[in-house]
């Protein structure tokens, strides 16, 4: 079976310009979340969604945004990019949203802003 | 959110145990200690993950202490692919079951 796969695996951008990454969980899972790592530093939080619905959100200014489709894949959009969004940007999904489970990684989007 | 606290870095003999120890003192009742781990250029991987009671699987067992502060996850026996950054993590469920990453433990095994 495949894994959780992210799209692209690497973006260059300019200061202001707008991203989108997008996710691929495993089949079956309806839950995914999106962090962001910054070199040296562990991943942080910033959605989560389950069911299509917006489940949990982090700590991040309004300039991130995502959904999720009716196939369970989500995008994650970044507006108005600054220096500071330059990171990894991981996907995870799982069986579900509230429980206890075990969240499965993507190999992630490497961000650079210019 | 308050997150763990680990040492920087840990360094273990292939084949011997490795104890990786986290420090969670204001962790709430209903938060879980997951433990993932990570090699480069990789996503994290997920090791092991508990409430209260110590708990074991095919790749580590958690220690968890009476009064939930403190846990410790151990490798029983290391091999050089255990060689990684390990996260202590606060798993906030009533948050959309978040994942709390404190900085990691940076393990490296000598053979």
């Amino acid at each position: 079976d495949a894994g959780v796969t992210q799209s692209p695996t690497h973006l260059i951008k300019t200061r202001g310009q707008q991203v989108t990454l997008r996710c691929s969980p495993i089949s079956g899972h309806k839950s995914v979340s999106w962090y962001q790592q910054v070199l040296g530093q562990g991943p942080q939080f910033i959605f989560q969604y389950y069911e299509k619905e917006e489940r949990g959100r982090g700590n991040f200014p309004d300039r991130f945004s995502a959904r999720q489709f009716p196939n369970y894949s989500s995008e994650l959009n970044v507006n108005a990019l600054l220096l500071g969004d330059s990171a990894l940007y991981l996907c995870a999904s799982s069986l579900a949203g509230l429980a206890p489970n075990e969240q499965f990684f993507g190999p992630g989007t490497r961000l650079t802003v210019l | 959110d308050a997150k763990t606290t680990q040492p920087n870095s840990m360094e273990s003999n292939e084949e011997e145990p490795v104890h990786l120890p986290c420090n969670h003192s204001t962790i709430s009742g209903t938060d879980y200690i997951h433990w993932y781990r990570q090699l480069p250029s990789q996503g994290p991987e997920y090791v092991i993950h508990g409430l209260t009671s110590n708990v074991n699987n095919r790749m580590a067992s958690l220690a968890i202490a009476e009064d939930r502060k403190s846990s410790t996850l151990i490798l029983h026996r290391a091999t050089l692919r255990d060689a990684a950054v390990y996260y202590c993590i606060r798993a906030i469920y009533n948050q959309g079951g978040k994942l709390i990453f404190g900085q990691g433990t940076e393990l490296s095994v000598k053979p």
